[in-house]
């Protein structure tokens, strides 16, 4: 049982580049999001799904995109990077998306430098 | 909006000594979630605790406990017995439900525990 699991950990991209970073879960959790942390911050959300076909917008979703085809891959897209998006990610997920109480777990990260 | 304040930035404390780490958090929602969450170096987001808006009875798991006083909108983290391997960023969050599970995260507090 992985958990929940980023690839990759490190990325350097620039400007104008494209990239997916991807994000795979194996609880068979309903609920997966995105957030960001920038230095001296918490994390903030950027988007979340609560079952396949089904993905909306948090916090700060500018400059991403998502889909969500299964219940495991949750894949989130950066279509034209910026250095504002230098950040790192991480993915979390959750198994009742609907429970305030219910516990968000997350994966390792993945450190992203736009130069 | 829900908010989440950590008023330390940085704390020291000697090993085996107990530590409490501030939170206190705004919510208009009846229903909510309270959480710590442990960074390491690392990077990881390691969950520690939780404490649901309608729980009377403090949480507690481990050495951690959490000190929910409603009427002060205060949920503080205490370490007891601290040992080296707590040394780290600790977050505290609180969870809304609009549409689905949100986690709003305080900016953290770095712990540092000295031998």
């Amino acid at each position: 049982n992985a958990g929940v699991t980023q690839t990759p950990k490190f990325q350097v991209l620039k400007t104008g580049q494209s990239m997916t970073l991807q994000c795979a879960q194996d609880m068979n959790h309903e609920y997966m999001s995105w957030y960001r942390q920038d230095p001296g911050m918490g994390l903030r959300l950027i988007h979340y799904s609560v079952g396949a076909g089904i993905t909306d917008q948090g916090e700060v979703p500018n400059g991403y995109n998502v889909s969500r085809s299964t219940t495991e891959d949750f894949p989130l897209r950066l279509l034209s990077a910026a250095p504002s998006q230098t950040s790192v990610y991480f993915c979390a997920s959750s198994s009742r998306p609907g429970l305030a109480t219910d516990t968000q777990y997350f994966g390792p990260g993945t450190r992203l430098t736009v130069l | 909006a829900q908010k989440i304040t950590q008023t330390q930035p940085g704390m020291f404390v000697q090993e085996k000594e107990a530590v409490t780490l501030d939170c206190t958090y705004d919510t208009s929602d009846q229903s909510y979630g309270l959480f710590w969450y442990k960074q390491p170096s690392s990077g990881e987001m390691i969950f520690l605790i939780y404490q649901g808006s309608y729980d009377e009875q403090n949480a507690t798991e481990g050495r951690y406990s959490l000190n929910f006083q409603k009427a002060r909108k205060s949920a503080n983290l205490v370490i007891s017995a601290s040992q080296l391997g707590d040394s780290a960023m600790y977050f505290c969050a609180t969870s809304i439900i609009q549409g689905a599970q949100k986690l709003v995260f305080g900016q953290g507090t770095r712990l540092t525990i000295n031998p």
